[in-house]
């Protein structure tokens, strides 16, 4: 069965620390997203990947690093986190086209930076 | 542009009637339409989609419309029940080597028994 798996599921940080969320997809989907959730704002697009060692730029990248070194994972990265990073993140994965072309969710990683 | 607008942000239905959702997307080179449906403290699931060559689709209780000319795209949802009661997400993707997906701001609906 298709599933993208993000870890942790939870995590509370400083602000100025580092963080990094992991994203595992064992469907051999080529594209996988970063996204963030908020209230009023629905799912923004912060990094996203075409395969392994590609990372494109999303929508909201500032404070934000991606890094795909292999099909299966994907990571987000911030260096400096801050309060406003505070939010849900969701990892994606998915085909370029066909049936399985729209993203399939992880479960989330709710951050708080404090 | 590459925004898609989503309305209403909140909706209260009657059990047993529709609801209706709209999104606008500002980026014609678009072609495909999926949409989420998300439970409180879960991930959004894919429902239904919708691709350019088509103008209709429609299962399960629930039907999407596509208007290219206008870029406009509907999700309809017949006969709600309870269990509909959730936050619905469009999104507007164009494979045209950017597999970018653009989410509205989304949509709760309550569906009131």
């Amino acid at each position: 069965e298709a599933a993208v798996t993000q870890s942790p599921r939870n995590k509370v940080a400083v602000t100025g620390g580092k963080v990094t969320l992991s994203c595992n997809q064992t469907n051999n989907h080529n594209n996988m997203y970063w996204y963030r959730q908020d209230t009023g704002h629905g799912l923004r697009l912060i990094h996203y990947s075409y395969g392994a060692g590609s990372t494109e730029k999303g929508d909201i990248p500032d404070g934000y690093k991606a890094s795909r070194p292999s099909q299966e994972n994907f990571s987000l990265i911030l260096e400096l986190a801050t309060p406003s990073q505070t939010s849900v993140y969701f990892c994606a994965s998915g085909d370029a086209w066909g049936s399985n072309q729209a993203p399939l969710f992880g479960e989330g990683t709710r951050l708080s930076v404090l | 542009g590459e925004q898609v607008e989503q309305l209403p942000s909140i909706l209260r239905v009657q059990e047993g009637s529709s609801a209706s959702i709209n999104c606008t997307y500002e980026n014609s080179a678009s072609n495909y339409f999926p949409w989420y449906k998300q439970e409180p403290g879960e991930n959004p699931k894919l429902i239904i989609d919708i691709r350019s060559n088509m103008e209709r689709k429609q299962t399960q209780g629930l039907i999407v419309l596509l208007d290219k000319k206008a870029k406009r795209f509907s999700l309809h949802i017949t006969d709600t029940q309870p269990g509909d009661s959730a936050m619905y997400f469009c999104a507007a993707s164009a494979d045209t080597g950017n597999y970018k997906y653009v989410f509205g701001a989304g949509t709760r609906l309550k569906v009131i028994a």
